[in-house]
């Protein structure tokens, strides 16, 4: 089970903000994050707790081990305006955290 | 160029059936893993089935179990999702999506668009 934190958050351009997802047993790095966009796809960001996909722009960084894991948004834009789930990648089911949605004041 | 098309969706009474399908192009199918994930309105993504390249698995989420079944047809380059006994809770947008894996785990590097599914009477 995967368990993020905060469930939302509002904050302002060019803040650093931080959303948590925590699992139930150990899983090492096998820890994915997604941004969501109203009306698209989900979009992959990060693989393996801190590789960042090609493409994602280097505000976005993660970390963590084990249980706990940390998606960061380093200077929040306006289009980071989304909902962000992290998943355990290690073996199915692939299941992902509650969501995060973060919206810019 | 990769490309995911779904299609299948639609209007549903409870208890019935469904079969989703997602035909792929401009990567190698017959190599990779894919996934189903579905978006239910005013909650999360859920992660729904997989299956490998050569068919093997499949797996399943526990919520679909029993009544859900993935399968996949190289030749035709196309994965599906038979749905049977239908609940409202399965009301849903169904992504398919290539399913990487390596040693650092799996991951959904590409989506498709999405195809809706609504069950009510």
């Amino acid at each position: 089970q995967m368990t993020q934190s905060p469930s939302s958050l509002s904050a302002s351009v060019g803040d650093r903000i931080t959303i948590t997802c925590r699992a139930s047993l150990s899983i090492t790095t096998y820890l994915n994050w997604y941004q969501q966009k109203p009306g698209k796809a989900p979009r992959l960001l990060i693989s393996a707790a801190s590789d960042l996909q090609s493409g994602v722009s280097a505000r976005f960084g993660g970390s963590g081990s084990g249980t706990d894991f940390t998606l960061t948004i380093g200077s929040l834009q306006p289009e980071d305006s989304a909902t962000y789930y992290c998943q355990q990648s290690y073996s199915p089911p692939l299941t992902f955290g509650q969501g995060t949605k973060v919206e810019i004041k | 160029e990769v490309q995911l098309l779904e299609s299948g969706g639609g209007l549903v009474q409870p208890g019935g059936s469904l079969r989703l399908s997602c035909e792929a192009s401009g990567f190698t199918f017959g190599n990779s893993f894919m996934s189903w994930v579905r978006h239910a309105p005013g909650r999360g993504l859920e992660w729904v089935s997989g299956i490998t390249g050569p068919g093997g698995g499949p797996y399943l989420a526990a919520s679909v179990r029993g009544r859900f079944t993935i399968s996949r047809d190289n030749s035709k380059n196309t994965v599906y999702l038979q749905m049977v006994s239908l609940r409202a809770d399965d009301t849903a947008i169904y992504y398919c999506a290539r399913t990487h894996y390596d040693a650092s785990g799996y991951y959904h590097d590409y989506w498709g668009q999405g195809t809706l599914v609504t069950v009510s009477s």
